[in-house]
């Protein structure tokens, strides 16, 4: 069985500070991660991919994967109030046809 | 910029009727899905759909779930005989190709089974 593990929140952070979002998952064959975010009510939208060990960056956004402790992290920098929404970790394991498994996501407010 | 497009965005029926929700994905993808989002829940695998045909499906998608490509462009669910627990969020999404997650997800449409 598939699984994804995060915090659910709510995680509440000071406007202009660091979120830092965490993710565990149990299959060690996943070979891929993404982070969406969902808005209340809206569709989930892809943040970031990462398939390999390490950092990646795009903008204010950081993925960070550790596949030998099966652990992915979103650092969102200088956090805005329009960042507050629902984070869903998702990974894929069986190429494009098994689809994703998600996480519940964790709620994150950007305080003002 | 292209987007998958869901209709209708909601739809009341009451148990035991049929339903059939339908999706435009975007047009150069070849890989089709459905999603479920139970209220306050995880975004749950229903269905992958490539080359005209199921590729796989979840737990979830028992027999009163059939998908359907019937025109080439049109990408449908249809729910056969609803139950209160079919009340959920669903959401299409397609890709481009294979071996990736970068999904694109339409708006979703709400079902209520009264």
């Amino acid at each position: 069985q598939k699984e994804v593990e995060q915090n659910s929140g709510p995680l509440s952070v000071p406007e202009g500070a660091i979120a830092s979002l965490n993710c565990t998952y149990s299959d060690r064959v996943s070979q891929s991660f993404f982070w969406y975010r969902q808005y209340s009510g809206k569709s989930p939208e892809l943040i970031m991919s990462i398939y390999s060990n390490g950092d990646k960056e795009d903008g204010r956004f950081t993925a960070q994967l550790n596949k030998a402790s099966q652990y992915v992290s979103l650092l969102i920098r200088d956090s805005q109030p329009s960042d507050s929404a629902t984070y869903l970790c998702a990974m894929e394991s069986g190429g494009g046809a098994d689809g994703l498994t998600f996480g519940k996501g964790t709620h994150l407010i950007i305080q003002p | 910029e292209p987007e998958v497009t869901q209709t209708p965005s909601h739809q009341v029926t009451q148990m035991g009727q049929e339903v059939i929700l339908r999706c435009v994905p975007i047009s150069n993808h070849l890989y089709f899905y459905w999603y479920r989002q139970i209220l306050g829940q995880k975004v749950e695998f229903l269905v992958s759909f490539y080359n005209n045909e199921i590729s796989e499906k979840s737990e979830i998608f028992d027999d009163q779930f059939s998908v359907e490509r019937p025109d080439g462009s049109n990408f449908t669910l249809k729910i056969r005989s609803t139950k209160l627990e079919d009340s959920a969020m669903y959401f299409c999404a397609s890709i481009p190709g294979i071996n990736t997650g970068e999904l694109f997800f339409g708006e979703g449409s709400r079902l209520t089974v009264l």
